[in-house]
């Protein structure tokens, strides 16, 4: 299984600033995932970042609001752009390994005031 | 388009079994996962069914039917730590991502 690692772990911003979350592999993989988990709810997938190229949206999600860089295989950002506390969340990175498993980040929890 | 329905919460007794179901519908299916998460952590992986059938993993088994789109997770002697959530995902072939269901809150009482 991949070890992943999300920083920072957790913030607190201010509406209207941004915000870059990192996340780092300890292995080279294809496909890397953005998910996001308001308080109480599942996880929604916010876009699939693709290196070489630009990420990939899901309905809903824009790349103004959330631009995402993937320079290599083992490393991706992702910004929250001009935030505003309805951003308020956990931002978890996921990466899928060749059975299709896909293994979780421990997440960076973001609050915004 | 597609759905994902599983029980929004459930409550169980420690040493029981309970089986938390899942329906979908949608395109391209090609497997259904399920992951457990505990309140303020990542979900962490229980299984993957692409098959028709039961796979069993210890104390924890999942059942998957493609025809039907249903597939349900069964965890027996339950202990107090497998309080948490349970996701069940399919995986869309195509886009070779995870489309997630709500998330089924599991409390086991003494």
């Amino acid at each position: 299984s991949a070890v992943i690692s999300q920083k920072p772990s957790r913030d607190i911003c201010q509406r209207g600033t941004s915000l870059t979350i990192q996340c780092q592999v300890d292995s080279q993989v294809t496909m890397m995932f953005w998910y996001r988990q308001q308080p109480g709810q599942s996880l929604t997938l916010i876009a699939t970042a693709n290196q070489g190229s630009e990420a990939t949206y899901e309905s809903g999600f824009v790349i103004d609001k959330f631009p995402i860089s993937r320079p290599n295989l083992t490393f991706s950002t992702l910004t929250v752009s001009n935030m505003s506390p309805e951003d308020s969340s956990i931002y978890l990175c996921s990466v899928a390994s060749s059975y299709n498993e896909q293994f979780f980040g421990p997440g960076t929890r973001l609050t915004v005031l | 388009g597609q759905n994902i329905d599983q029980p929004t919460e459930m409550t169980a007794t420690e040493g029981a079994i309970v089986q938390i179901n899942c329906t979908y519908q949608t395109s391209g299916f090609n497997g259904l996962f399920w992951y457990q998460q505990h309140a303020g952590e990542a979900p962490t992986f229980l299984s993957y069914n692409v098959l028709d059938g039961l796979e069993e993993k210890g104390r924890f088994s999942s059942f998957l039917s493609r025809s039907k789109g249903y597939s349900y997770l069964l965890l027996k002697e339950l202990q107090m730590k497998d309080s948490a959530s349970y996701l069940c995902a399919v995986f869309r072939a195509g886009a070779n991502n995870l489309f997630f269901g709500t998330g089924t809150r599991l409390t086991v009482i003494p």
